[in-house]
């Protein structure tokens, strides 16, 4: 079965400080992974997904992420933080199989000024 | 502008009452979603569906109610049967279910029972 936790539940960086967001995963397929950011009282917005082809994985707003399949892991990363940054966001995972996205429990962004 | 909609984005009902959430998308997707959001707990899914006229339950289906007669078009019911249903409830759809499928969302409905 697929599943994917992240690691961490709140982070805070300083602004212009970078920023690490981390997911692990498990798949028995090869997987399909996403990164989605939700700012307070709005909907999902897709950050960036990682399909089987190369593994560092460029997506809006200067983030990024690197798919290591031997640590099992999809960490988000952005080389300076922005105040607009401030958010929450979600590791998804998906398998070859015809079954919906999986959700990680979500990592609360804080930008301090 | 194409997307998803979700109406009303405030909700308040009285316990007891069934009440329904709308959702309609214009991206022409077959594949449509309900998620519910409760603080800490990221995501759980309620029912999909993967075409017209079919669907399936999810993690959390018990006390609510989906129909899907229209591609675009994806309802839900809270019914009073749901022990807990305050939270802030979400729609979205894709493609297709599965791998490389992302899901767009809409902007969410947030429900209140007093």
């Amino acid at each position: 079965a697929q599943s994917v936790t992240q690691l961490d539940s709140h982070v805070s960086v300083s602004e212009g400080t970078p920023v690490l967001l981390r997911c692990n995963y498990s798949s028995s397929y090869s997987p399909s992974l996403f990164w989605y950011v939700q700012h307070p009282n709005k909907g999902l917005q897709l950050l960036l997904k990682y399909t089987s082809a190369a593994t560092l994985v460029k997506g809006i707003n200067g983030f990024e992420a690197e798919f290591k399949k031997s640590e099992t892991s999809f960490h988000l990363t952005k080389p300076s933080a922005h105040m607009s940054d401030a958010a929450e966001y979600f590791c998804v995972v998906s398998d070859s199989r015809n079954t919906p996205l999986v959700f990680g429990k979500g990592t609360r962004l804080s930008v301090i000024a | 502008d194409g997307g998803i909609t979700q109406s009303p984005k405030y909700l308040f009902r009285k316990e007891g009452q069934n009440v329904t959430l709308s959702c309609e998308q214009n991206l022409n997707h077959d594949a449509m979603y309900w998620y519910r959001q409760d603080p800490g707990q990221g995501l759980r899914l309620i029912y999909y569906s993967q075409i017209v006229n079919d669907f399936q339950k999810g993690d959390i289906a018990e006390g609510y109610s989906v129909s899907r007669e229209k591609k675009e078009s994806f309802p839900l019911t809270v019914t009073s049967a749901q022990k807990n249903p305050t939270a802030f409830y979400l729609c979205a759809s894709s493609m297709g279910t599965g791998a490389y499928n992302e899901q767009f969302f809409g902007p969410g409905t947030r429900l209140t029972v007093l």
